[in-house]
């Protein structure tokens, strides 16, 4: 299995700019969940969808913030307009049913200047 | 809410050191305990678990044993390597099923570095 694969691994924007992330999960699996990453706040969970539908979205930091899932094996994480305070890594991670074990994708590490 | 404090690092060992990172929970019922360790550059892997008191999770030499009592979940390695180098996150699950989704909660993360 090819894991789960994110696409970019790096994105650099300027202030203002829509910037998508787009995430594939590992065949099967039916939650997926969006993460991101920075020094000062360490791992945040974003979102997380359950058979294509968001369950929970509290951890999205503002209405700039959208994700999509449109069918089983994509989704997107939008930001618009993007702002500086952005700049992150963000992870995708999938996982099959009420199993314990997330696997994670390698990561988008974003840069808003 | 459910937290999970790790030890503040940079840790930095020698090769053949032994290791250990502490993390201490926080938690309503009976959670299960994971370690997850990110290599640079790369998403986090799970490297062990343990689901209930007193399970011991082990993985590539790494130890950590569920305690109740003391709400911890301490990772151990008699002799790292080199390799080891990475970040490593403690985190803690609630029980999966019912209204629960088996949400994750990590710890802020530890560095590891070993040197030759």
């Amino acid at each position: 299995d090819a894991g789960v694969i994110q696409s970019p691994r790096h994105e650099v924007t300027e202030m203002g700019q829509e910037v998508t992330l787009r995430c594939k999960p590992i065949s099967g699996h039916d939650y997926l969940f969006w993460y991101r990453q920075t020094m000062m706040r360490g791992l945040e969970l974003l979102i997380y969808f359950n058979n294509n539908v968001p369950i929970d979205d509290s951890g999205m930091p503002e209405d700039r913030f959208s994700a999509k899932m449109p069918n089983a094996s994509f989704s997107t994480l939008k930001i618009q307009p993007s702002e500086p305070r952005d700049s992150a890594v963000y992870f995708c991670a999938s996982r099959r049913g009420l199993t314990y074990e997330q696997y994670f994708g390698p990561g988008t590490r974003l840069t808003v200047t | 809410g459910d937290s999970v404090t790790q030890m503040e690092g940079p840790v930095t060992l020698s090769e053949e050191a032994f290791l250990t990172i502490n993390c201490t929970y926080t938690a309503t019922g009976y959670p299960s305990l994971f370690w997850y360790v990110q290599y640079p550059g790369e998403g986090l892997q799970l490297l062990l678990k343990a689901t209930k008191a007193d399970d011991k999770g082990s993985n590539k030499g790494f130890e950590a044993t569920y305690r109740k009592e003391t709400t911890s979940f301490h990772l151990e390695k008699g002799s790292v390597q080199v390799s080891d180098s990475a970040v490593y996150f403690c985190a803690l699950s609630d029980r999966a099923g019912g209204t629960s989704y088996g949400k994750l909660t990590f710890g802020q993360g530890t560095i590891l570095t070993v040197h030759p």
